[in-house]
């Protein structure tokens, strides 16, 4: 079956512009999480919604990051008026049930965001 | 303070060698436990649940004290194929996020 999609696969922003990344998780995964990843670092927790509530957002670096999952499915990262040390790979990840704490993550192949 | 913590490698082995890598967590309401793969500009994959008693899979044994609150892999005779960085994740009860450790770095050589 259809995995993880994100989109776009690579986005060059100019200091300054808003983006968006799109996350598609798979058909009927509860659970959704954004993760920012330097090179040469692990994931950063970013956020997680369960179905379409943003349960925690605590990991979002300023008030520019802002994410949605209006519908409890596809999620989108806006990112406003990006600073350089915003360039990073944007994972996007689900997961299949909400109770379920040994439930492993199922990644997309992430957004990798450079800002110039 | 990270609250996953791992050991920073990089570790360069021989083929055939053990190598170990251990991770600590802070959260003490920690409930869930992996380990996670990550090649070179791919998305991270799960390698193993990690479970209170211990668990192996082939030549991969994890292990978890929660006492201690650490995690540890062992990986037997290593392959080529396993040249990748490790990431221990740890999952929360009270938020049920998931948190990545930074990573280890593994280069298995000829």
């Amino acid at each position: 079956g259809a995995g993880v999609s994100q989109s776009p696969r690579y986005k060059v922003a100019k200091r300054g512009q808003d983006v968006a990344l799109r996350c598609d998780p798979i058909s009927g995964h509860v659970s959704l999480f954004w993760y920012q990843q330097a090179l040469g670092q692990g994931p950063e927790f970013l956020t997680y919604f369960q179905n379409e509530a943003q349960l925690d957002k605590s990991g979002l670096p300023s008030d520019r990051f802002f994410a949605e999952r209006p519908e409890g499915s596809v999620s989108t990262l806006k990112i406003q008026r990006t600073q350089q040390e915003d360039s990073a790979v944007y994972l996007c990840a689900s997961s299949p049930l909400q109770s379920s704490y040994n439930s492993p993550l199922h990644f997309g192949n992430g957004t990798r965001l450079t800002v110039t | 303070r990270k609250e996953v913590e791992q050991d920073p490698g990089p570790f360069n082995v021989p083929e055939g060698a053990t190598v170990a890598f251990n991770c600590t967590y802070s959260n003490s309401a920690s409930q869930s436990f992996f380990w996670y793969r990550q090649d070179c500009r791919k998305e991270p994959k799960l390698l193993m649940s990690v479970y209170s008693s211990g668990n192996e899979d082939g030549r991969f044994t994890a292990q978890l004290n929660r006492a201690s609150q650490y995690i540890s892999l062992l990986i037997r005779d290593s392959k080529l194929s396993d040249s990748a960085t490790y990431l221990c994740v740890v999952r929360s009860y009270n938020n049920n996020d998931m948190r990545f450790g930074a990573g280890t770095r593994l280069t298995v050589k000829p």
